[in-house]
């Protein structure tokens, strides 16, 4: 079974601070892991995602994220946060089935969420 | 359709109806995700379905729920009996298929829905 833990529900930061949100994952099999953005009102946004390869990965918006199996972390960073990045951040976990040839359903497991808020 | 459509986008019940929650797919899309948001808690899987077979149903909280698939595009979630813990936001995702590069799932604006 897999679990994910975002540390911090709430993170606050000024307008063109870098924003840090922490992720740690649990997983007996390599992750695949992905970072979501929920405005009010809407659905879930994809804002990026990490399968193989490179480790460190750039997403929309300016955002981008770092796997390290060391740390089995995976946390989000932006280097200046605007007023548009207010939102719900969720990070989750899918797992690939090992020798399903390259296939998995796809069940994702969130964390809890981390609640963005942006001041001038 | 351009993006996953949820319908409908808010319901109120009172505690003992049932209730049909119904999501519109990306057309061509051949997997469907349900999930359950509650209030001050993370996504939970509830059930997946590839085409219109449903392989993996261990997510539905109880006998109540049940989902099914027609025309391998629209999904209907059925909740029986509402209980007031029934009470969150219900997503629905869908994705090309199930191969890495194809699961990107895609998310509806869900639906919020209330049991007084």
């Amino acid at each position: 079974a897999q679990s994910v833990t975002q540390l911090g529900s709430h993170v606050s930061v000024s307008e063109g601070a870098l924003v840090l949100l922490r992720c740690n994952y649990s997983s007996s099999v390599p992750p695949y892991l992905f970072w979501y953005v929920q405005y009010p009102n809407q659905g879930l946004q994809l804002l990026l995602k990490y399968t193989t390869g490179a480790t460190l990965v750039k997403g929309i918006n300016g955002f981008e994220a770092e796997f390290k199996k060391s740390e089995t972390s995976f946390h989000l960073t932006k280097p200046s946060a605007h007023m548009s990045d207010a939102a719900e951040y969720f990070c989750a976990v899918s797992v690939h089935p090992i020798g399903a040839g390259g296939t998995s359903y796809g069940k994702l497991t969130f964390g809890q969420g981390t609640i963005l808020t942006v001041h001038p | 359709g351009a993006g996953v459509s949820q319908s409908p986008s808010n319901k109120v019940t009172e505690k003992g109806k049932d209730v049909e929650l119904r999501c519109d797919p990306i057309s061509g899309h051949t997997a469907l995700y349900w999930y359950r948001q509650r209030l001050g808690q993370g996504l939970e899987f509830l059930i997946y379905f590839q085409g219109n077979s449903a392989p993996d149903k261990s997510g539905l909280p109880s006998d109540r729920f049940s989902a099914e698939r027609t025309g391998e595009s629209v999904s209907t979630l059925t909740i029986q009996r509402t209980q007031q813990e029934d009470s969150a936001v219900y997503l629905c995702a869908s994705s090309l298929g199930f191969t890495v590069a194809k699961n990107i799932q895609y998310f509806g604006a869900g639906t919020r829905l209330s049991v007084l």
